[in-house]
């Protein structure tokens, strides 16, 4: 399986919704990330993880809040977002962190009202 | 900023041409990857070029890598429209990777 799944593809919510994303891979990656990517931009990094641990958080706002409950699985916790938050978030995994090859998912669309 | 430069922002081309994208760095890199992005989708990779390396080639795609001008190719030989979309280098910083500002390719029938 070389796949990364997403889930939802769509999220429509309010400025005081909590809400989670969530990720899995079953590839035996050791690194899983979140990226947020705007119209016609390229990805920005968001979070890191390695061995199920926070390894770079780009200084993001706290109302992302991410999780790594096992290896094959990845959450983001959102909460009082701002409509400007509203953009794709992408899920990635890679063997090791760093140089390696991502493996993409295909996003959650996130429209905050 | 790590992010790399790519030009042109965009390109649009007739079904069987060849199309060429360039990426430019700023820092030192140990490899260089370059995704494909269907729109609204996630990313796929399609090749990785190493630092000692100075040409790959994958099927119709042939990347060349110059580090002394901090600068890879990407050219799409023989193009489909089905290759319509936003193609992205990406270099490795400190544990991760630097996407480039993106070109976005069309590929008229």
């Amino acid at each position: 399986d070389t796949e990364v799944t997403q889930t939802p593809k769509h999220l429509v919510m309010g400025m005081t919704n909590k809400k989670s994303l969530k990720c899995e891979q079953h590839m035996g990656h050791r690194a899983m990330y979140w990226y947020k990517q705007k119209a016609k931009k390229p990805p920005e990094l968001m979070f890191v993880y390695s061995y199920e641990k926070l390894s770079i958080n780009e200084s993001v706002p706290s109302r992302f809040s991410p999780e790594c409950p096992n290896s094959s699985l990845l959450n983001l916790h959102l909460h009082a977002l701002q409509p400007e938050d509203s953009a794709l978030y992408l899920c990635a995994s890679s063997q090791d962190q760093g140089q390696d090859e991502q493996f993409f998912g295909p996003g959650t669309r996130l429209t905050v009202l | 900023s790590q992010q790399g430069e790519e030009d042109p922002q965009a390109l649009s081309i007739q079904e069987g041409e060849n199309a060429t994208m360039n990426c430019s760095y700023k820092t030192s890199i140990n490899n260089l990857q370059w995704y494909r992005q269907n729109s609204g989708r996630g990313l796929v990779h399609l090749i990785l070029i190493r630092s000692n390396e100075r040409e790959k080639h994958s099927g119709r795609l042939r990347v060349t890598l110059d580090t002394s001008k901090k600068s890879s190719s990407l050219l799409i030989t023989a193009s489909r429209a089905a290759d319509t979309a936003s193609y992205f280098c990406a270099t490795d910083g400190a544990n991760n990777l630097f996407f480039g500002t993106g070109t976005r390719l069309t590929v008229i029938p």
